[in-house]
């Protein structure tokens, strides 16, 4: 168990329609990571946090896409209109700065299935 | 461009065999490497990293990886083979100043037969 929390687990939506994941890291750490996971595939920068500050936003974060971490602590991905494009598996990660290179602890992931 | 290689997409083993997952990378600079595994259902579970010094790196449930330079590459290994350790392996990079980012290979599947 490596402390990162993600809900939900599993979420189940028709095109068209709004969802939104929350994750809680590890309590000490400052920074806080999305990616997502399609079959067959390594998992893919997203967006990247510290404190609450967004530092990095990949390409593949569409305009329908939002993060947040309003309090420096949990943080929420939220994807508008859903596609059948955006299936895939959303994992969060923290780490904590500590000026050298850090581990990122993965959360169970939520499994998003759009119809 | 940072990038990851696993070239296996399936390793079979027998049980009490050594095995070795393969990785290669490509970083414009120093790289930070990772091997982490993923079960069933499951998130990434970390089993170890190189940074710097030794090339040979202990890890988590027996692992090792050896960091080789000239070849860029992150094997990791295991002198005996476990059922539980069939799973999917991800490598992962990251450059040394910017390692807010990793990049992930596309895994390898661990088959590890009684």
């Amino acid at each position: 168990d490596t402390g990162v929390s993600q809900d939900p687990r599993h979420k189940i939506t028709k095109r068209g329609q709004n969802v939104t994941f929350r994750c809680d890291p590890i309590s000490e750490h400052n920074r806080l990571y999305w990616y997502r996971q399609t079959l067959g595939q390594g998992p893919e920068f997203l967006t990247y946090f510290q404190n609450e500050a967004q530092l990095e936003k990949s390409r593949l974060l569409s305009d329908r896409f939002s993060a947040e971490r309003p309090k420096g602590s949990f943080s929420t991905l939220e994807i508008q209109r859903t596609e059948q494009g955006d299936s895939a598996m959303y994992l969060c990660a923290s780490s904590l700065n500590s000026g050298n290179q850090e581990t990122q602890y993965f959360g169970p992931g939520t499994r998003l299935l759009v119809l | 461009a940072q990038s990851v290689a696993q070239p296996e997409d399936q390793v079979n083993v027998a049980e009490g065999n050594p095995l070795t997952v393969k990785c290669t990378y490509s970083v414009s600079g120093n790289p930070y490497l990772f091997w982490y595994v993923q079960y069933p259902n499951r998130g990434l579970q970390f089993l170890l990293k190189y940074i710097t010094g030794d090339n040979l790196v202990k890890g988590s449930y027996g692992f090792e990886a050896e960091f080789n330079k000239s070849q860029t590459s992150f094997h990791l290994k295991k002198p005996s083979a476990l059922v539980s350790d069939s799973a999917l392996y991800f490598c992962a990079v990251s450059e040394l100043y910017n390692f807010n980012k990793f990049y992930f290979g596309s895994g390898t599947k661990l088959n590890v037969k009684p």
